[in-house]
């Protein structure tokens, strides 16, 4: 099976900007969670989605989004960017999530540099 | 907010020694896994053990649980170079669907 892409694997933006990263999930599995990475805060949750529905959130401020669609792949994005969302966004699949007890397989990852 | 925190930070050895790496974490689990990530680069999923497991082993890798001292140690024998990453701890607690990393150690197996 093909594992976790994500698309872009790199993006510089400007602050004020908003930006979309997509995620496509190993085929059959049907949650995908989003994490951010960053060398003072560590690997932070920002959301899950399972069957096109949002089902956990982490401490996110409201211009970080996400969606689901029918065939399991997720966007995330994130609007009015500031400096500090330079980072390092991570998708995770798995058939059922992560409360099941399944293992996570994660993406390369989209390095975000905001100016 | 992290729940587990990795000790040591950083962690230097030879190739052909075993690195100890330790996790605490502060409530209650479900489970909790091991990731390794190379360099800025996508996480690896290594192993996962659950609340009611003490230990487990999947090749060079060895991993206990103490639930009752919320710690887990993970142990990797006869290390290599290849070795050389960043080292997560992750636990999932009660009926959230998240995982909640630690700060990670930085092991660096040196040839």
């Amino acid at each position: 099976k093909a594992g976790v892409t994500q698309t872009p694997r790199y993006l510089i933006k400007t602050r004020g900007q908003q930006v979309t990263l997509s995620c496509s999930p190993i085929s059959g599995h049907r949650s995908v969670s989003w994490y951010q990475q960053t060398p003072g805060q560590g690997l932070q949750f920002l959301f899950e989605y399972f069957s096109e529905t949002q089902r956990n959130k982490g401490n996110f401020p409201g211009r970080f989004s996400g969606r689901q669609f029918s065939n399991s792949r997720s966007e995330m994005n994130v609007s009015t960017l500031e400096l500090g969302d330079s980072a390092l966004y991570l998708c995770a699949s798995s058939s059922s999530g992560t409360g099941t007890g399944e293992t996570q397989y994660f993406g390369p990852g989209t390095r975000l540099l905001v100016l | 907010s992290q729940q587990g925190e990795e000790d040591p930070q950083a962690l230097s050895i030879q190739e052909g020694e075993n690195a100890t790496m330790n996790c605490s974490y502060k409530t209650s689990i479900n489970n909790l896994q091991w990731y390794r990530q190379n360099s800025g680069r996508g996480l690896v999923h290594l192993i996962l053990i659950r609340s009611n497991e003490r230990e487990k082993h999947s090749g060079r890798l060895r991993v206990t649980l103490d639930t009752s001292k919320k710690s887990s140690s993970l142990l990797i024998t006869a290390s290599r170079a290849a070795d050389t990453a960043s080292y997560f701890c992750a636990t999932v607690g009660g009926s959230n669907y998240k995982l909640t990393f630690g700060k990670g150690t930085l092991l660096t197996v040196n040839p």
